[in-house]
């Protein structure tokens, strides 16, 4: 089974410039999250979608930042325009409701992200 | 909210033990992970407890007091390809599957 695919790896942008990541989860899985990580820090969690709808968008800075999950499966995270302070690697993962004992959310590689 | 406290780096020797604490204040407590973070890669799942006690698993184990707020992740056996962060995430009882992380330890084992 494939496990959580986002793309690109890496990307390196100028600041004020707009960026775009790509995140597809594990196939069935009805939750899918964003979270930011700092360098050395844990992951926070930016939005959290249930199919198509963002159920948690509280920690997303709305002003910059956009999300969507149009068909309930693949998801991409916006920035626009990038800040030097958003340099962080950003992590998506997703989870399925059949999973009753832990509810585990699975995490992909990340996009790390470098503003300059 | 929820502030979650774990050592920010700790150090131990190839076939020894280490035990890793976290220590959280939370509104709700609905469980508590243990995730494995090597360097440039993604978070991938060690344990979870959502009642009291100690969950064993190979050379992992993970104990959870609620009442005390704390758990700790315990590896025995180390290995060199232990050194990695590791990250304890609270999840709250009426915030869906919604994890807080802390700030992750970072594990260097030494030959």
């Amino acid at each position: 089974e494939a496990g959580v695919v986002q793309s690109p790896r890496y990307k390196i942008i100028e600041k004020k410039q707009p960026v775009a990541f790509w995140c597809n989860p594990i196939s069935g899985h009805n939750t899918l999250y964003w979270y930011r990580q700092n360098l050395g820090q844990g992951p926070e969690l930016l939005i959290r979608y249930e199919n198509e709808e963002a159920v948690d968008d509280s920690q997303l800075p709305k002003d910059r930042f956009s999300a969507e999950r149009l068909k309930g499966v693949d998801s991409t995270l916006k920035i626009q325009p990038a800040e030097l302070g958003d340099s962080a690697v950003y992590l998506c993962a997703s989870s399925s409701r059949r999973d009753r004992t832990t509810y585990e959310q699975y995490f992909g590689p990340g996009t790390r992200l470098t503003v300059t | 909210g929820q502030n979650i406290d774990q050592p920010t780096e700790m150090t131990a020797t190839e076939g020894a033990i280490v035990q890793i604490n976290c220590t959280y204040q939370t509104s709700g407590f609905n469980g508590l992970f243990w995730y494995q973070q090597h360097a440039g890669e993604a978070p991938t799942f060690l344990s979870y407890n959502v009642l009291d006690g100690l969950e064993e698993k190979g050379r992992f184990s993970s104990f959870l007091s609620r009442s005390k707020g704390y758990s700790y992740l315990l590896l025995k056996e180390l290995q060199m390809k232990d050194s990695a962060s590791y990250l304890c995430a609270v999840r709250e009882g009426n915030a869906g599957n919604m994890l807080t992380f802390g700030g992750g330890t970072r594990l260097m084992v030494k030959p």
